[in-house]
């Protein structure tokens, strides 16, 4: 099946800072999504965006389809991003369990006061 | 819109016990999606429905675990004889789509957190 790698792990900043985290697929894709897990363990959908560029306020994300990644920017850190931010895709082959997203192992964002 | 609904948001149980949880997906969505979180780890995909058909079972959901979705409206996951490995984040997720499994994106509810003792 697709598999998916996100980087860094695990990031720690202080307020006000920049990040940009990293989801690499290893195949084509119908759907690319970006959640950020709460520390009450809630799935908040941040983007959709198989491909192009998107901008949500602090938040802006890129996919390079042809390529096989995608970045998630975060500007102007706040203590409220903290969380875990997960990259899921649906690649392009039905079945076989691919009919669902694969997601990464997450990157674990800590923002200090 | 309001959201994808799942109850019971916390279940604590036996091991060996039965237990079941229900999941109503957003009003329009017609595919209805249910995953597993464990621990440090991402969502994995168990199965998924399109309507009230189940289209499709990953490897990861056993023979102890079944999912219905009568009239194609709520569902409902159950898991029989329940063992210490299923101690786990069970989330449900909606979308609308026609022709394409992913050409709309998946909106999660909060969860089904259980715990076997």
């Amino acid at each position: 099946g697709i598999q998916v790698e996100q980087s860094p792990p695990d990031l720690i900043l202080q307020e006000g800072a920049n990040s940009t985290l990293r989801c690499n697929f290893s195949d084509s894709v119908n759907n690319l999504q970006w959640f950020h897990q709460n520390p009450w363990g809630q799935l908040i959908n941040l983007f959709y965006i198989p491909s192009g560029t998107k901008q949500n306020g602090r938040l802006s994300a890129t996919t390079v389809a042809t390529e096989r990644y995608s970045l998630l920017y975060i500007s102007s850190s706040q203590t409220t991003d903290s969380g875990v931010y997960f990259c899921a895709v649906l690649g392009t082959r039905s079945g076989g369990g691919a009919d669902g997203l694969t997601f990464g192992k997450g990157t674990h964002l800590i923002i200090q006061p | 819109d309001t959201g994808v609904s799942q109850n019971p948001r916390h279940k604590i149980t036996k091991r060996g016990q039965n237990v079941t949880f229900r999941c109503d997906p957003i009003s329009e969505h017609n595919r209805l999606y249910w995953y597993r979180q464990t621990l440090g780890q991402g969502p994995e995909f168990l199965t998924y429905f399109q309507n009230e058909a189940q289209l499709e079972k990953s490897r990861l959901l056993s023979d102890r675990f079944s999912a219905e979705r009568p009239k194609g409206s709520f569902s409902t996951l159950e898991i029989q004889r329940t063992e210490q490995g299923d101690s786990a984040m069970y989330l449900c997720a909606s979308s609308y789509g026609s022709l394409y499994p992913g050409n709309q994106p998946q909106h999660f509810g909060d969860g089904t957190r259980l715990s076997i003792l």
